[in-house]
């Protein structure tokens, strides 16, 4: 079946350091790849997407390439801020699935000064 | 304008009691999805609704659940003789549907029930 795996934290990072977490998924065709975030003590957001191989989602200097090769998303920015602390999650909608999305395990970041 | 809201923010209830869970979508939103967040499983998807229909309801973890909606807005997610194991966040979403518009998932802020 259809599954997201990401890497596990929690991840501490210092500020304006830069921010890997890695997201692979296993899925039948082509799913759409999203990475959503949960700040604390607030609702899930999206942050990017990406809906086909080699398309690069960004936001808020984020940036994640969906690799079709790789089966990967991984989610990069260069720089990351203390307001950046949080929780992402990867997640993949299937192909026909009408947007029911699937998540992986999420990972906490948190960014010291 | 207004997001997805859900009612109640938070719930205490007793094993064995029923519970009634509520969304509202954005206005216009004609799909509408419910997940579960618990921290064992994760974020679990649940049931989605196109309309009044819910087209896929393979993620209902048993038939103690079940949810309805109506108007093609507000959505009910009813659970029947609760369990510990039901504690968790409930996440309701919804999204414009159709064509591709059901991408863009807006997310309420999660009803906490807790069953002791």
């Amino acid at each position: 079946g259809n599954s997201v795996t990401q890497m596990e934290g929690p991840v501490t990072l210092s500020e304006e350091a830069f921010l890997t977490i890695n997201c692979t998924y296993t899925a039948t065709g082509y799913p759409s790849l999203f990475w959503y975030v949960q700040y604390p003590g607030e609702g899930l957001q999206l942050l990017l997407k990406a809906t086909k191989a080699d398309d690069k989602g960004s936001n808020k200097g984020f940036e994640a390439t969906y690799r079709k090769e790789t089966t990967s998303f991984h989610l990069e920015k260069g720089s990351v801020q203390v307001s950046d602390s949080a929780v992402y999650f990867c997640a993949l909608s299937a192909l026909g699935s009408q947007g029911n999305l699937i998540f992986g395990k999420g990972t906490k970041l948190s960014v010291k000064p | 304008g207004a997001g997805v809201s859900q009612s109640p923010s938070n719930k205490v209830t007793e094993k064995g009691k029923d519970v009634e869970l509520r969304c509202d979508p954005i206005s216009g939103h004609t799909a509408l999805y419910w997940y579960r967040q618990s921290l064992g499983q994760g974020l679990e998807f649940l049931i989605y609704f196109q309309g009044n229909s819910a087209p896929d309801k393979s993620g209902l973890p048993s038939d103690r659940f079940s949810a309805e909606r109506t108007g093609g807005s507000v959505s009910t997610l009813t659970i029947q003789r609760t369990q510990q194991e039901d504690s968790a966040v409930y996440l309701c979403a919804s999204s414009l549907g159709g064509g591709g518009g059901w991408e863009m998932q807006y997310f309420g802020p999660g009803t906490r029930l807790t069953v002791l």
